[in-house]
């Protein structure tokens, strides 16, 4: 059974620093690619960033590019979020996700449960 | 601002079919594929269509995805209590949301 646990979640102060991990179980971990999406309190799923099975390619959605780095760690199958300079509005559960593919495109196959992140003073 | 439109809500009565459109532009559904996911209340999200029409085992066949240009819709056919959740449409590898749609069951 694929299983995604996070944690690292917390309360921070604007300016501050959080990392995200994802223990990943189940399924073999460096043969797939993973990203974290993230839903502010009421609000829809944003995309946030996403690595490739070997960590060799990383993307970020324009609103955390420079102040969060994703990484995974393939030998024991976790996945990180390392995110600076914390604003108000990254305030969200984040969600560790693992990515598949059906010929050319990419989907969401499976999801963990979250890590509440909030940014305030 | 999502760049796919969803509509903030539906509903409809046991046994019923309802849609859920998902609208965008050429730049975006008009090129790539489109997923739906379904988020129940205080769960997280779950995969339900991907490739536009392409079920996952264990989704009922209830469920069902379309796309024609620069539009995608979810069509739910036998409406049950719960399917009551929030639906998103999902574009550009899911590195585009829609704002979702909030479906209620009369």
């Amino acid at each position: 059974e694929v299983q995604l646990l996070e944690s690292g979640g917390g309360y921070v102060q604007p300016g501050g620093s959080l990392r995200l991990s994802c223990a990943a179980s189940g399924f073999t971990f460096s043969s797939y690619a993973m990203s974290w999406v993230r839903q502010a309190p009421g609000k829809g799923l944003e995309w946030v960033s996403a690595i490739s099975d070997s960590g060799g390619g990383t993307y970020y959605a324009d609103s955390v590019k420079g102040r969060f780095t994703i990484s995974r760690d393939n030998s024991k199958n976790t996945l990180f979020l390392q995110m600076n300079s914390l604003r108000a509005e990254d305030t969200a559960v984040y969600y560790c996700a693992r990515r598949s593919q059906y010929s050319s495109t990419w989907y969401t196959d499976y999801w963990g449960q979250g890590t509440l992140v909030t940014v305030s003073s | 601002q999502s760049v796919l439109t969803q509509p903030p809500s539906a509903s409809g009565t046991p046994g019923q079919r309802v849609t859920i459109s998902c609208s965008g532009s050429s730049s975006n559904i008009g090129t790539n594929t489109i997923n739906w996911y379904q988020q129940l209340p205080g769960t997280a999200p779950k995969l339900l269509i991907y490739s536009n029409n392409q079920r996952p085992s264990g989704v009922p066949d209830r469920f069902s995805g379309s796309k024609s240009g620069t539009s995608a819709s979810l069509a739910i056919s036998g409406l049950q209590s719960e399917d009551e959740a929030d639906y998103y449409c999902a574009t550009w590898d899911d590195t585009q949301f829609g704002g979702g749609t909030k479906l209620t069951v009369l």
